[in-house]
């Protein structure tokens, strides 16, 4: 059975980079889509954006300009990086995967990470 | 975008009572809708998928049913254990949830 680890900092300052990793155990990387969801603080989900193995990503247009997400399939793991944070990026990061257009099935337990200075 | 709307905000139950949920899509999403319950301090959990397809290891009080733009949760006896929030979510276009139904004791 897949499981899936978030892993990065907790608090990041406003106007800096939010960076998270997300390590798959259990499984290949090199299947299925690995995505990352949000939920800010008493509010809801958020899809994030996505990337299968090849690299190929979709991000969510209203995040696209401050995102990249990346894969290293030897660690069999993927990455988020979030630019020019700001209090509003203040959330709950959760990394998920499913297989394209489809449900996500697995989910990770999440990091909460906070913006402020 | 398409856009999910839940309905209602909170449902107070009563334990062993039925619990009917329901969710609007924007536009038709057919049956590319999924249901997730949330308890405090965790992960979504994937409940139902294709609008009614349960996921493993998911009890047979949870059933979903609909298509197109409207769809329904119901939990047919609710346990202490289904005290919680639920989305709704959508995978036909990009990737969109609701807003939430939170289930409360009566």
């Amino acid at each position: 059975q897949v499981q899936l680890q978030e892993s990065g900092p907790g608090l990041v300052k406003p106007s800096e980079t939010l960076s998270l990793s997300c390590t798959v155990s259990g499984g290949s990387i090199s299947s299925y889509y690995w995505n990352w969801i949000r939920q800010p603080p008493g509010k809801g989900l958020e899809w994030i954006g996505s990337i299968q193995y090849t690299g190929s990503t979709n991000y969510n247009p209203s995040l696209k300009s401050r995102l990249t997400i990346s894969v290293d399939t030897s660690k069999n793991q993927f990455s988020l990086k979030l630019s020019s944070v700001t209090a509003a990026d203040t959330a709950v990061y959760y990394c998920a995967t499913n297989s394209g257009y489809d449900a996500f099935h697995i989910w990770g337990q999440g990091t909460m990470v906070t913006v402020s200075s | 975008e398409i856009v999910m709307t839940q309905s209602p905000a909170t449902l107070s139950v009563s334990p062993g009572e039925r619990a009917t949920l329901s969710c609007r899509a924007s536009q038709s999403v057919t049956s590319n809708l999924a249901w997730y319950q949330q308890k405090p301090g965790q992960a979504p959990r994937l409940l139902i998928y294709g609008a009614s397809t349960r996921a493993t290891g998911i009890p047979a009080r949870f059933s979903g049913s609909g298509s197109g733009t409207e769809f329904t949760l119901t939990i047919s006896s609710l346990q202490s254990e289904d005290f919680a929030v639920y989305y709704c979510h959508q995978y036909t276009k990009w990737w969109t949830f609701g807003q939430g139904t939170k289930v409360e004791i009566k």
